[in-house]
């Protein structure tokens, strides 16, 4: 299994608290991802990063911001969560140049209350 | 832009049935296709992949052909198991290294 962990795994919160989500990997890939999973929707992609200090936006990014300062770590940030936010949220990684696959972490389930 | 579309679940089955999740997507280039699967509890892993048209991925029993003329990428087994119980996900990707654009999720079951 590819070394991904996220942490917390679960996280209860109020609305208006900010949020941070982390992903740590091991496997020194280059790019890695945040996507949430909600009910009917699959996974959909929140912000991607394709090197240190090198990210871009998803097509659901507004209310996130994100930060990768070294390779194994990329920082999912709520800076205000919303009821909307609610959601089991994955990371995932590639190592992109000459392969296709992502690898995706066990995920942390969020809930604003 | 890019879309998946899979078929409407959840697909209830019993042992050793057929299996068919419908996928059909819109793209804009020559992208590459992947199932993946999610069992309870776990995030999600590839299944199978397809990079090219009539490439055929295969894994564990399961396949799916990238049919280009038909944009579309039907997962298939031939005699489903109790284990196989989880949620599947079509997925394109245009480039190495680009996002995943998944399609809604099948929730599959199967019944002793």
């Amino acid at each position: 299994d590819a070394g991904i962990t996220q942490s917390p795994r679960h996280k209860v919160t109020e609305t208006g608290t900010p949020v941070t989500l982390r992903c740590h990997q091991t496997e020194n890939h280059r790019y890695m991802y945040w996507y949430r999973q909600d009910p009917g929707h699959g996974l959909r992609l929140i912000h991607y990063s394709y090197g240190v200090k090198d990210t871009d936006k998803g097509e659901v990014s507004d209310g996130y911001s994100v930060s990768r300062s070294k390779t194994e770590d990329f920082l999912l940030t709520l800076e205000s969560a919303t009821s909307s936010q609610t959601s089991v949220y994955f990371c995932a990684i590639s190592e992109g140049a000459t392969s296709l696959e992502q690898f995706f972490g066990p995920g942390t389930r969020l809930t604003v209350l | 832009g890019n879309s998946v579309t899979q078929m409407e679940g959840p697909v209830t089955l019993s042992e050793e049935a057929f299996l068919t999740i419908n996928c059909t997507y819109t793209a804009t280039g020559y992208p590459s296709l992947f199932w993946y699967v999610q069992y309870p509890g776990e995030g999600l892993q590839l299944l199978l992949k397809a990079t090219k048209a009539d490439d055929k991925g295969s894994n564990k029993g399961f396949e799916a052909t990238y049919r280009k003329e038909t944009t579309s990428f039907h997962l298939e087994k031939g005699s489903v198991q109790v284990s196989d119980s989880a949620v599947y996900f079509c997925a394109l990707q245009e480039t190495s290294g680009s996002r995943l654009t998944f399609g809604e999720g099948t929730q599959l079951t199967v019944n002793p």
